[in-house]
């Protein structure tokens, strides 16, 4: 079974510049989820997904952050304008959306704004 | 708000040894979960601990659950260098299964 596919895998950009990041995840796995995890902290939850409507997005700060999962499938994240403080790997996770919730990971984009 | 605490957050440890991670959290959840993180890389899913009294072992890795206790641990028996790594703790969000990570343990286990 393919694994949570994430591309790039690094990018660099300055800062009020924009970036997107690419997810492709699991076969048949519903739920979709974006975590940022900034340099020795654990990840946060950025939003959820369960197949194209959104279950969660809290803690994504909308201002300049978008994220949208076409089909029930791939997802993109994108930033406009980036600050410095967006310096994190952004991972994407994916889950069956049902039984044990176990999560699996794509490798991350490491993101670093300049 | 939700609150995952894992102490100790940095350990070095000598190969032989034995150790245990802890993990608190602040609200009910009858899951948690233990995942691996190598330098650079992504997350390894270890456990999944579903129920109070949950035990799960895997190799010089063994995991359990007190719900009551509102507490994990994750116990390392007779460490070995591969074993080098961070290990997060993480306990379902209110929202559903999205995930509320602690900080990490940094382990270092050195000959």
């Amino acid at each position: 079974e393919a694994g949570v596919a994430q591309s790039p895998r690094y990018k660099i950009i300055e800062k009020r510049q924009s970036v997107a990041f690419w997810c492709n995840p699991i076969s048949g796995h519903a739920t979709l989820y974006w975590y940022q995890q900034i340099l020795g902290q654990g990840p946060k939850l950025l939003i959820q997904f369960q197949n194209n409507g959104v279950v969660d997005d809290s803690q994504l700060p909308k201002d300049r952050f978008s994220a949208e999962r076409l089909k029930g499938v791939d997802s993109t994240l994108k930033i406009q304008p980036a600050k410095l403080e967006d310096s994190a790997v952004y991972l994407c996770a994916n889950s069956s959306g049902t039984g044990i919730g176990e999560q699996f990971f794509g490798p991350g984009t490491r993101l670093t704004v300049l | 708000e939700l609150k995952v605490e894992q102490n100790p957050l940095f350990l070095s440890m000598q190969e032989g040894k034995n150790y245990t991670i802890y993990c608190n959290y602040s609200t009910t959840s009858d899951r948690l979960y233990w995942y691996r993180q190598d330098p650079g890389k992504s997350l390894e899913s270890l456990f999944v601990l579903l129920s109070n009294g949950a035990v799960k072992q895997e190799g010089r890795l063994m995991a359990s659950l007190d719900t009551k206790a509102r507490l994990s641990t994750l116990h390392i028996t007779a460490a070995v260098h591969d074993l080098s790594a961070t290990y997060f703790c993480a306990v379902p969000t209110n929202s559903g299964y999205a995930l509320n990570f602690g900080k990490g343990t940094s382990l270092l286990v050195t000959p």
